[in-house]
């Protein structure tokens, strides 16, 4: 079955980056985009962009552009999403969601991550 | 940039009893809408896509309606189960930035 497994909690302080994974198994890693969305506590979804593992070409969210960065490796069927110049206003929980392609509904999601950013 | 707006924000609902649950589109989104489920902690989960289809294992007490800018997710026979924030999700527009209603929380 698919299963998009992420990488545990962080916690940064502001101005730094954090780096979290998503490991896609259960299904060709080719064939789905994999998006990243992010949830403050207590609030609604938020996406930031997405990744075809097909080459890696990428979207961001305008707002998130110049300090978002995701990233894929084939060989291990892993995406990662790097966010910089973190401020208190990006501690979320962040998911990776796969879908089949553009113009699809998002199938699968990961388990969520906790970043956390206080000084 | 389309608008995607959700009512209410909250609804109280009986075990056993309907719910019906709102989401509006700033313009025509045609059929490409989804609902997710999303109980406390947890991820947010695929009910229904293109409007009114249920994605895989997803009781038959979950439906969905509507086309163009508005559309309706209905729950029957409410379980305590059922207490969650339910998001609507449009995917007419790609990529799909500022997709999601602000979410209905629904309390059984």
């Amino acid at each position: 079955q698919v299963q998009l497994v992420q990488s545990g909690a962080e916690v940064k302080k502001p101005g730094a980056s954090v780096r979290v994974s998503c490991k896609a198994s259960g299904y060709t890693f080719n064939t789905y985009y994999m998006h990243w969305v992010r949830q403050a506590p207590g609030q609604g979804l938020e996406w930031m962009g997405l990744i075809n593992p097909s080459g890696g070409s990428t979207t961001y969210a305008q707002r998130l552009q110049g300090r978002v960065t995701m990233t894929r490796n084939t060989s291990t069927t892993t995406v990662y999403m790097e966010l910089s110049s973190l401020r208190s206003e990006d501690t979320a929980v962040y998911y990776c969601a796969s879908n089949s392609g553009s113009y699809r509904p998002f199938d699968y999601w990961g388990q969520g991550t906790l970043v956390t950013v206080s000084s | 940039e389309i608008v995607m707006t959700q009512s209410p924000a909250t609804l109280s609902v009986s075990p056993g009893e309907r719910a019906t649950l709102s989401c509006r589109a700033s313009q025509s989104v045609s059929s490409n809408l989804a609902w997710y489920q999303q109980k406390p902690g947890q991820a947010p989960r695929l009910l229904i896509y293109g409007a009114s289809t249920r994605a895989t294992g997803i009781p038959a007490r979950f439906s969905g309606s509507g086309s163009g800018t508005e559309f309706t997710l209905s729950i029957t026979s409410l379980q305590s189960e059922d207490s969650a924030v339910y998001y609507c999700q449009q995917y007419n527009n790609w990529p799909p930035e500022d997709t999601f209603g602000q979410g209905t929380k629904l309390q059984i």
